[in-house]
């Protein structure tokens, strides 16, 4: 089967660093992605980690450990319009992809 | 570059009625396209994968008699909601990819609101 997790809700303040998580079991694994995806919007593409380790991209930064399951996306210096939701996606087989519950983060001023 | 538009971005039709969702790659070619629904706080979930000139791909659990996929350019994916009634209400998005060293591009997305 395969399985996402990801908080459901969380709250930050403006100027702030956030650590969403996800952690996930699949039958197989070619690659991790984190998307934004503000309310009535499609996603929007923001990182994709498929050694492990940690990649950086300006204010976002996503982390990978393949034995253990898990990645984190790092936002630093929030900013109100960083309030959306955070969609982990394992890309599974071939192409396919499965999404997480995506985390609603709120950034308070 | 890598720009997916997607068409209509809204919808309200009737009961029983088909709806047509149109996917263009405006600027490369997509051999396979991705079609997803999204309900109302919830993530997204694949639908089937358009493969150009051949046939869909279906998850388990989505009726390809009611969701029918056409793929018949290297740009252009189109979801057909055939006989829809107010469960198929959702936010269905298309995604596709440039190349093996690209990320993959939404759609805007198609808020259908069946009444």
């Amino acid at each position: 089967g395969q399985n996402i997790d990801q908080p459901t809700e969380m709250t930050a303040t403006e100027g702030a660093i956030v650590q969403i998580n996800c952690t996930y079991q699949t039958s197989g694994f070619n690659g991790l992605f984190w998307y934004q995806q503000h309310a009535g919007e499609a996603p929007t593409f923001l990182s994709y980690n498929v050694l492990d380790g940690l990649e950086e991209k300006g204010r976002f930064s996503s982390f990978l450990s393949r034995s253990k399951g898990y990645s984190y996306l790092l936002l630093k210096e929030l900013q109100m319009k960083d309030s959306a939701s955070y969609l982990c996606a394992v890309r599974v087989k071939g192409q396919n992809f499965v999404f997480g519950p995506g985390t609603r983060l709120s950034v308070l001023p | 570059g890598a720009v997916v538009s997607q068409h209509p971005s809204r919808v309200i039709c009737k009961s029983g009625t088909s709806v047509k969702i149109e996917c263009r790659s405006l600027d490369f070619q997509a051999t396979t396209m991705f079609w997803y629904r999204q309900f109302p706080k919830q993530s997204l979930m694949l639908m089937a994968t358009s493969n150009e000139g051949s046939k869909a791909t279906y998850e388990q659990g989505v009726e390809k008699d009611k969701f029918l996929i056409n793929h018949a350019s290297l740009t252009l994916s189109t979801l057909t909601v055939t006989s829809a009634h107010p469960e198929d209400s959702s936010f269905y998005i298309c995604s596709a990819r440039r190349g093996r060293d690209y990320g993959y591009t939404f759609g805007s997305g198609t808020r259908l609101t069946v009444v």
